[in-house]
Order: C-alpha cells, then sequence, then structure tokens
C-alpha cells in the first residue's frame, strides 16, 4: 500500500527565514501524482501543487517552490522568507493511478514567529 | 458560495445519538469522498462514491454509512456517535475523468460527541 510520510510533526521559525517542509513516499506504481495543502488556523483545506511522476521539473511559485525527487522518493516543500501568514499545516498527499483516492500524511505543523 | 459546501459547521451530540452530516456541491463533480481528521494523524478516508450507485468503504468505516441521494450529494451518517469519533470531518469532490487532479475540499465539520 501506498505511504506518505511527513516526519516533522512541527517546526517553528522566525519570520523572514526560509523553511521546508520534507514529504516521503512509498509506492510500486509508476504513475501517481502528489499534492501539497495548505490548511490555516480556520480549517479550511487549500491546494498548492499537483505533481505527477513523470514530471520531475522544480516549480516555483512566488515564494514558495517544491522539489520532486524520484531517486529519493521525496516532494519537499520550501516556503522563501516566511510570513506569519504562512502558519498552518501542510499536508503532502499523493493518489496512485487508477486508485482516485488521496493518501495523506499526517501533516506538518509551520509555526511562524513574528 | 462555496463550491463544496459542509452542513453544520459544529455539531455537539451526545453519546448514542444517531447524527447526519450533509455535503452538497455545486461543481458537477462525480467523485465525492468523506475524510475524518484528527490532531497529529491526518486526514482519513472514511467512505467514498463514484457515482449515485456506487459506494465503497474507505480506511475507517467501521461506525460510519453514507448514502449519496443525487450526483450532487453525498451524506454521512454516524448511527450511535461515541466520543473517539469526535474530529473534524471533510467532503470532497473530484472530477470523474482525468487522474491528475486535485480534490476539492469543503470547509470542515467540527464534530463533539460527549
Amino acid at each position: 500500500a501506498q505511504k506518505v510520510t511527513q516526519a516533522q510533526t512541527e517546526i517553528s521559525v522566525v519570520e523572514k527565514e526560509d523553511v521546508t517542509l520534507d514529504c516521503v513516499y512509498e509506492t510500486r506504481d509508476t504513475t501517481y501524482y502528489l499534492f501539497w495543502y495548505k490548511q490555516p488556523p480556520s480549517g479550511e483545506l487549500v491546494f498548492l501543487i499537483r505533481r505527477n511522476s513523470f514530471d520531475e521539473q522544480n516549480e516555483i511559485s512566488g515564494r514558495y517552490s517544491w522539489n520532486f525527487q524520484k531517486s529519493t522518493s521525496s516532494f519537499n516543500f520550501t516556503i522563501t522568507a516566511s510570513q506569519v501568514v504562512d502558519s498552518a499545516v501542510y499536508f503532502c498527499a499523493y493518489s496512485g493511478a487508477g486508485s482516485y483516492q488521496l493518501t495523506f500524511g499526517k501533516g506538518t505543523k509551520l509555526s511562524v514567529i513574528p | 458560495d462555496a463550491d463544496v459546501t459542509q452542513t453544520p459547521r459544529n455539531r455537539i451530540t451526545k453519546t448514542g445519538k444517531r447524527i447526519m452530516l450533509e455535503c452538497s456541491q455545486t461543481k458537477g463533480h462525480d467523485r465525492m469522498y468523506w475524510y475524518r481528521q484528527d490532531p497529529g494523524l491526518g486526514l482519513r478516508l472514511i467512505y467514498y462514491s463514484f457515482d449515485v450507485k456506487d459506494i465503497n468503504k474507505g480506511e475507517i468505516s467501521d461506525g460510519y454509512s453514507v448514502s449519496r441521494q443525487a450526483q450532487a450529494k453525498f451524506s454521512l451518517s454516524l448511527e450511535s456517535a461515541i466520543p473517539n469519533q469526535t474530529a473534524l470531518y471533510f467532503c470532497a469532490t473530484k472530477p470523474g475523468t482525468g487522474l491528475n487532479t486535485e480534490a476539492f475540499f469543503g470547509q470542515g465539520t467540527r464534530l463533539t460527541v460527549v
């Protein structure tokens, strides 16, 4: 069965520091999809990014960047120059081809201290 | 209005009571899901449905039942609520085609069983 591991349970950084959230997955699928979601204190789940297994290009969106490496089965998320509004729980998720389900990691709670 | 709407948003109920959580969507998606979130455990799949005639158990279906009344409506029932069902519940939708699409989540229902 597929498994998603977010080893960092909680991280605290001071505002303007860079922070990387780790995500490691286990799968035997050759085709699969990876996602990141943000859950701010208000509780809703906000979609951030998806990546398919054939696309190892890193992606940057403003202060956010994602590093996907199939060789290490990792899909890490970096926030540059963190801000207080980045404080949230971040979830990494996996979906295998033919599965149509999302398997979530346990989440990493990020606290950005002013 | 939200594309995926959950009602109620908050509910306190007593042990042994029957309770229904409702989800409706305006996205026209075929696939609907119910997840529960517990602190430190991430989101776990309870039930999912690919259309009104297709209902499937997820990882933690014991103690729950669902009904897909229409393409747009998917309800989750707790027949006899117990305190360890206290959690944040999310409904989600996905299109019926395309494996690489993200799931769209409702705003969550916070359920407390006392």
